[in-house]
């Protein structure tokens, strides 16, 4: 299936803790990126990578490092979590020149930090 | 600032109605006006893209509308199915310097449908 990937779904982990989510796309998109919707379930982008470039990085913290080893995968590692990021993430994936087309997005994942 | 707003927040109706859901958006410079349907613990799947100079598209049972004057647009749900019972959100796209517009999205927090029996 054509598709954007991401693993975990779920993820439940302490405070303090370092976690990574995967992300993976198959559609041939040469930019991806990912979104945090936190409880009022507002999309909000945190970072865009173009051919493993980075092309945006949103007011995140550094806590937050993206890694794209290729383009067809962008993953997140997140350092000493805290509450507040308790959110789902979703990893999304376009063209970059493609003004008028869609993006795709994965499922999310689920990470909550106790 | 830029910003989307939908409305309502929450709307129920009954199978095999009609309904609309509104959005207002300040995004500028416009690029193109997206609206996305998100099930429960999905991900947001594209139903439609405008562009300026498009003021009405359809996607099957989904007809969506974009006055770029008034900075508004709509989504026309006709004869609702159970399925349809989702989080719809309008996403506005804005132009960045280098004329394009990837990732500079913002988003609207959603109406919520829920079709009933």
């Amino acid at each position: 299936d054509t598709a954007v990937s991401q693993t975990p779904k779920y993820l439940v982990t302490q405070m303090g803790n370092d976690k990574s989510i995967k992300c993976e796309q198959n559609l041939g998109h040469d930019t991806m990126y990912w979104y945090k919707q936190d409880s009022k379930k507002f999309l909000k982008i945190m970072f865009s990578y173009n051919n493993k470039e980075l092309i945006i990085n949103e007011t995140v913290p550094n806590r937050f490092s993206p890694k794209s080893p290729d383009k067809a995968h962008l993953n997140l590692h997140i350092n000493s979590l805290e509450l507040g990021d308790s959110a789902v993430y979703f990893c999304a994936s376009s063209f970059r020149t493609a003004l008028n087309y869609g993006y795709t997005f994965g499922s999310g994942t689920r990470l909550t930090v106790v | 600032k830029n910003q989307v707003e939908q409305s309502p927040q929450s709307l129920i109706i009954l199978e095999g109605k009609n309904c609309t859901l509104q959005c207002n958006y300040t995004v500028s410079p416009f690029s193109n006006l997206r609206w996305y349907k998100q099930d429960t613990g999905r991900g947001p799947v594209s139903l439609t893209i405008m562009t300026f100079s498009e003021n009405t598209k359809s996607n099957g049972r989904y007809t969506a509308t974009l006055d770029a004057d008034t900075k508004q647009s709509s989504l026309h749900i006709t004869a609702s199915q159970l399925s349809d019972s989702a989080s719809y959100i309008c996403v506005v796209s804005a132009r960045d310097a280098g004329g394009t517009s990837y990732g500079k999205l913002t988003f609207g927090q959603g109406t919520i449908l829920t079709v009933h029996p």
